[in-house]
């Protein structure tokens, strides 16, 4: 079993849609949660980090769920601009080193 | 503006041949890494330091090596023992001491390399 899985999709979506994505992993011991978005051939960039209390950043609302191990990522009224790829981050403890990354969800916003 | 800064953003590699690609940041960060991304996979990491002058081994470290002599510097070599070699590299850094801060990554724009 992958430590962190996401469904690769890839998601096709209309604009304006909402749409959303999990995550699972398998550490129980898991400190900190991360989404980062991806653009192809592209470095990763932090989307927002995930709290047990779930947070909100405009049309994005994660939820972490520590008891059923898996995270969310909600995007409210896609944009064109929003596909990309969704990378699942995990650590189980402060260090990057041990920061673990899913394989990503791919996501299509069509016209 | 701050930043990581690698180079180059294309490379292409001959068999038997080392290349090593450059990591430069002005950040500050203590520490740095390397990752390797293969198509439909996530992020699998190759070395790491977490200091200067001192580096350790990842999951993948086989067929490469890494040298820490300046904070600022992190080049990795991917050598002619790394068989498959293509493959997208992307370095990154963080500040462990900055409690705001110190689980984010902070990444390079990547090296795309490529065996001929």
């Amino acid at each position: 079993r992958k430590e962190v899985e996401q469904d690769p999709g890839p998601f096709n979506v209309p604009e304006g849609a909402t749409v959303a994505f999990n995550c699972t992993y398998s550490n129980s011991a898991s400190q900190s949660f991360f989404w980062y978005r991806q653009d192809c051939r592209k470095e990763p960039k932090l989307l927002m980090s995930v709290y047990s209390s779930g947070n909100e950043d405009g049309r994005f609302t994660a939820q972490l769920n520590r008891a059923s191990q898996y995270i969310s990522l909600l995007i409210r009224d896609s944009k064109l601009s929003d596909s990309a790829t969704y990378l699942c981050v995990v650590s189980p403890l402060t260090g990057g080193f041990k920061t673990i990354f899913g394989a990503g969800t791919r996501l299509f916003v069509k016209a | 503006d701050g930043g990581i800064t690698q180079s180059p953003k294309y490379l292409f590699r001959k068999e038997g041949q080392n290349v090593t690609l450059s990591c430069e940041q002005n950040l500050n960060h203590d520490a740095m890494y390397w990752y390797r991304q293969d198509p439909g996979q996530g992020l699998r990491l190759i070395y790491y330091s977490q200091i200067v002058n001192d580096f350790q081994k990842g999951d993948i470290a086989e067929g490469y090596s890494v040298s820490r002599e300046k904070k600022e510097s992190f080049p990795l070599t991917v050598t002619s023992a790394q068989k498959n070699p293509t493959a997208f590299y992307l370095c990154a850094s963080s500040n462990p001491y900055q409690a705001s801060t110190n689980e984010k990554l902070f990444f390079g724009s990547g090296t795309q390399l490529s065996v001929l």
